[in-house]
């Protein structure tokens, strides 16, 4: 049971080129979230999926696009990176019922030259 | 929109000291109330949670409490040791809905 997975751990990128970062979780969740995190700035929503075909925005969308590959993979894409994009990205999943417990991957630690 | 607010964003303790982090939330639909321990390039971790149907909980050192009709809750450490140096967030939920919203994070610095 590995929990959430996330892959890379680490990125560096050009202005303009494009990535997709890999998130999996083995608990049966119906929810998964992409997070990214800034210094102090604590943890913001970009996407979410509330159940396995659905996604939607959260609170900084611009410049991502997800896929909900199936239960287990929420991808999150760059299509063009910026600068501004440099951040920790954390995918995060939960159930919708008890004990609503939201678990977090490693992190991918991404740097936008 | 709905929101949580956590104060301070900084918090320095002598070892031995009591820690008590504060956050509101305004969605009152809310039932579910976690507390996450980051450490310096981890994850973040739950360290504790709390249900609207209960006022207060504890687990050894750390406990959390919840005024419902004031719509806060509450992290307290006591006896804080170097390890529990990190970053906590407390964030709120409605069971049964996608809603996560975390507060903005409180970094806690215990002094040896």
């Amino acid at each position: 049971n590995a929990g959430v997975t996330q892959t890379p751990k680490f990125q560096v990128l050009k202005t303009g080129q494009s990535m997709t970062l890999q998130c999996a979780q083995d608990m049966n969740h119906n929810s998964m979230y992409w997070y990214r995190q800034d210094p102090g700035m604590g943890l913001r929503l970009i996407y979410y999926s509330a159940s396995e075909g659905t996604t939607d925005k959260g609170e900084v969308p611009n410049g991502y696009n997800v896929s909900r590959l199936n239960k287990r993979e929420f991808s999150l894409r760059l299509e063009s990176a910026a600068p501004s994009q440099t951040s920790v990205y954390f995918c995060a999943s939960r159930t919708l019922s008890a004990p609503n417990e939201q678990f977090f991957g490693p992190g991918t630690r991404l740097t936008v030259l | 929109g709905e929101n949580v607010e956590q104060h301070p964003s900084t918090l320095s303790v002598q070892e031995g000291d009591s820690a008590v982090i504060k956050c509101t939330y305004s969605d009152s639909a809310s039932n579910y109330f976690p507390w996450y321990k980051q450490e310096l390039g981890k994850r973040p971790q739950l360290i504790i949670d709390i249900r609207s149907n209960v006022g207060e909980k504890k687990d050894q050192r750390i406990a959390v409490t919840l005024n419902k009709t004031a719509k806060h809750f509450s992290l307290h450490i006591t006896e804080t040791q170097p390890e529990d140096s990190a970053v906590y967030f407390c964030a709120a939920t409605i069971s049964g809905t996608y809603k996560y919203i975390f507060g903005t994070g409180t970094r806690l610095k215990v002094l040896a």
